[in-house]
Parts: structure tokens; C-alpha cells; sequence
């Protein structure tokens, strides 16, 4: 497809459980950014890469999250034992460059419930 | 603390008349601004930005004003259409001050055109 795609679209995991969120960025697109959004706030980042490096990872709220980029394409976020307080929309979104002056294309999300 | 604030999370307007929505930011370190727009259950979508250097940009019915001084910046729709009706968000980045490309967001607000 054209744009970003995010799997799942929906999640529920038990509290406890490890989930991992899937990203296929723009192909070719550089920059790749993960970015949650709790209900009824706006988007707050997490993490970024360009290619395969992380280069800021600051927004990470705990160690129970992960992010990798093994080959500079598709990113998984991995969240472990998760928490009540994970539940979130997880988006990613994926640019050129790391040019902002460029557009930031944003996937659809994953729904993350955890009970 | 929030560094981007939307003050009104809903706003309703008219077919065919003007629509504000208002952004404020605490951060001096911010030198570019952007709107998204966002439909249930998609992502957000990029609108329109502007940067510190300048105090307006316009394209077609969007036009964004940046008031560095008082650290505001509003979006203008003009004329409305229902098709605009969607939750707009407000983001900036301190691109020039040596950080991450990282956008910073706020709250969002729900614009409603009523036909």
C-alpha cells in the first residue's frame, strides 16, 4: 500500500502480557517515529529512528518498552508486562527525511486494551 | 506540564463561515508549527505549517497566524465546510536547538460544521 501501515489494528492483552506492535513505514522513508495516545490527549512521542538507529528514545515512559528498526524498513514496539496504564492508541508515522519541513505521515494505530 | 496547550476542546461553526481554533505554546525553544487533522479512527494528517520566522502562511481555505510574542498561533478555515469537521491538532518542534525531530502536541480540538 501507499501508506503506513499498522498491525494489529486492535489489541487486548491481560495485564502482565508482552505485546508487540507492528509498523510498515513509506517505502523508502527514512524517519520513523512511534508516538501514544491516551484518551482524549494528543499524540505523545516515543521514540524515533532514522534508518536503523534509534536516535532518541527519551519519550520511552519505562523499560518495559522497546522499539527496534533491525533493517531501516519495518519497526516493532515491544511492550512488556504490560499495565493498565499502557492502554493507548500506538501510532506511527514515517517522513522522507528527518526534515520536518516535510510531511509526517502517520498509520491508522493499534488500539492497545489492557485489562 | 504542557508545553502545547489547546484551550478549547470543541468548537462549532456554520456552513460556510469562518472557523478559529487557537494554540498556545509555553516553549521558546519552538521555532516550527504545524496543524494535523484527524478523522475517527485514522491517523492524523498534516494540514499546514509555518515557521518562526514567519507570521503567516496560507493554502486555499487555511491560512495559520504565528503571534511569537504573545506564543500563539491560530488556524483559520474559511469558508468552513462539513467535510472539516474532525479533531485538529496543534504540534511544534524545536528543530534548530540541536534536539530530535520529535513533535510536541496538544490536546486537540473537535471542530464541528454543521451543514
Amino acid at each position: 500500500g501507499a501508506g503506513v501501515s499498522q498491525s494489529p489494528r486492535y489489541k487486548v492483552a491481560k495485564r502482565g502480557q508482552d505485546v508487540a506492535l507492528r509498523c510498515d513505514p513509506i517505502s523508502g522513508h527514512v524517519s520513523l517515529f512511534w508516538y501514544q495516545q491516551a484518551l482524549g490527549q494528543g499524540p505523545e512521542f516515543l521514540t524515533y529512528f532514522q534508518n536503523e538507529a534509534q536516535l532518541d528514545k527519551s519519550g520511552l515512559p519505562s523499560d518495559r518498552f522497546f522499539a527496534e528498526r533491525p533493517e531501516g524498513s519495518v519497526s516493532t514496539l515491544k511492550i512488556q508486562r504490560t499495565q493498565q496504564e499502557d492502554s493507548a492508541v500506538y501510532l506511527c508515522a514515517s517522513s522522507l527525511a528527518g526534515n520536518l519541513n516535510e510531511k509526517l505521515f502517520f498509520g491508522s494505530g493499534t488500539q492497545l486494551s489492557v485489562l | 506540564d504542557q508545553q502545547v496547550k489547546q484551550n478549547s476542546p470543541s468548537l462549532s461553526v456554520q456552513e460556510g463561515r469562518i472557523s478559529i481554533l487557537n494554540c498556545d505554546y509555553t516553549n521558546s525553544m519552538f521555532d516550527y508549527f504545524l496543524w494535523y487533522k484527524k478523522y475517527p479512527a485514522e491517523g492524523p494528517t498534516f494540514l499546514i505549517s509555518i515557521s518562526s520566522i514567519k507570521d503567516k502562511n496560507e493554502d486555499g481555505r487555511f491560512t495559520v497566524f504565528l503571534n511569537k510574542s504573545a506564543k500563539h498561533l491560530s488556524l483559520h478555515i474559511v469558508p468552513s465546510q462539513p467535510g472539516d469537521s474532525a479533531v485538529y491538532f496543534c504540534a511544534a518542534s524545536a528543530r534548530n536547538q540541536g534536539g530530535s525531530e520529535k513533535l510536541v502536541f496538544g490536546k486537540g480540538t473537535k471542530l464541528t460544521v454543521n451543514p
